[in-house]
C-alpha cells in the first residue's frame, strides 16, 4: 500500500526566508503526487501536482516542488516566504486506477515577522 | 465556476444520533470522494463516487454510507455516532473523465464541521 511521510509536523520561519517542506513517498509504480495547502478552518487548495515528465513543478503563489525518484521525495520549495503563507501544507499520492488520494500528516508552517 | 459546496458547514449531533452531509461539485464534474480529517488520524479516505456507483471505499465501518444523485450531487450519511466521528468531512470532486485513475485534480470543499457529544 501506498504511504507519505511528511517528517517536520511544525516549521518556522522568518518572513522574507527561503522554504523547504519534506515529502517521502512509498509507492511501488509511477506517483501522482500533489501538495495542497489548508488554512484554518478551509478545505484544501491545490499548490501543485507531478505526473510525469520535468522533474522540478511549478505551482501558485509562487510555491515550487522537485520529484526526486532516486530519493522517493516530493519536497516543497519556496525562495521567500510571505506572511500570508501560515498555514498547514499536505503532501498527497494518488495512485494509478483509484481515484483516492493518500495524505501525509502535514506541515504546520509558522511565519514570524 | 463555483466551486465545491458542502452543506452544512457545521453541526452539532449527540451520540447514537444519525447524520447527512451533502456535496455538490464543480459544475461538469462527474466524480465525488468523501475524506475524514481528525486532528489524530489525519486525512482519511472515505469513498468515491462516479455515475452514481461507489468505485472505491476506505477502511471505515458500515455505518459510513454514501450516495450520489443523477447530477453528481453527493451524500453522505454516518448512524450510530461516537465521539470519535467528531471531525472536519471534506468533500472533493473532480471531472471524471481518465478512466479512475489518481492523475485526476481533486478540488476540495470547506468541509463540514461534525461535533458529536
Amino acid at each position: 500500500a501506498q504511504s507519505v511521510t511528511q517528517p517536520d509536523i511544525h516549521i518556522t520561519v522568518s518572513e522574507g526566508a527561503s522554504l523547504e517542506l519534506r515529502c517521502n513517498y512509498s509507492y511501488g509504480a509511477t506517483p501522482y503526487l500533489f501538495w495542497y495547502v489548508q488554512s484554518p478552518g478551509q478545505g484544501l487548495q491545490l499548490l501543485l501536482k507531478y505526473f510525469s515528465g520535468d522533474t522540478l513543478v511549478q505551482g501558485i503563489k509562487g510555491f515550487e516542488a522537485e520529484f526526486k525518484r532516486s530519493q522517493s521525495s516530493f519536497n516543497l520549495r519556496k525562495p521567500s516566504v510571505h506572511w500570508s503563507d501560515a498555514a498547514e501544507y499536505f503532501c498527497a499520492v494518488g495512485e494509478t486506477g483509484r481515484r483516492a488520494l493518500t495524505f501525509g500528516s502535514g506541515t504546520r508552517l509558522q511565519v514570524q515577522p | 465556476k463555483a466551486g465545491v459546496t458542502q452543506t452544512p458547514r457545521y453541526l452539532i449531533k449527540t451520540r447514537g444520533q444519525q447524520v447527512t452531509l451533502s456535496c455538490s461539485p464543480i459544475s461538469g464534474h462527474r466524480s465525488v470522494s468523501w475524506y475524514q480529517q481528525t486532528p489524530g488520524q489525519g486525512l482519511q479516505f472515505l469513498f468515491e463516487y462516479f455515475s452514481e456507483t461507489q468505485r472505491n471505499k476506505g477502511n471505515f465501518p458500515g455505518r459510513f454510507s454514501g450516495r450520489q444523485f443523477s447530477n453528481s450531487r453527493s451524500e453522505m450519511n454516518v448512524s450510530t455516532l461516537e465521539l470519535g466521528d467528531s471531525a472536519l468531512y471534506l468533500c472533493a470532486s473532480s471531472q471524471g473523465t481518465s478512466g479512475g485513475s489518481g492523475l485526476e485534480t481533486q478540488y476540495f470543499g470547506p468541509g463540514t464541521r461534525l461535533l458529536v457529544l
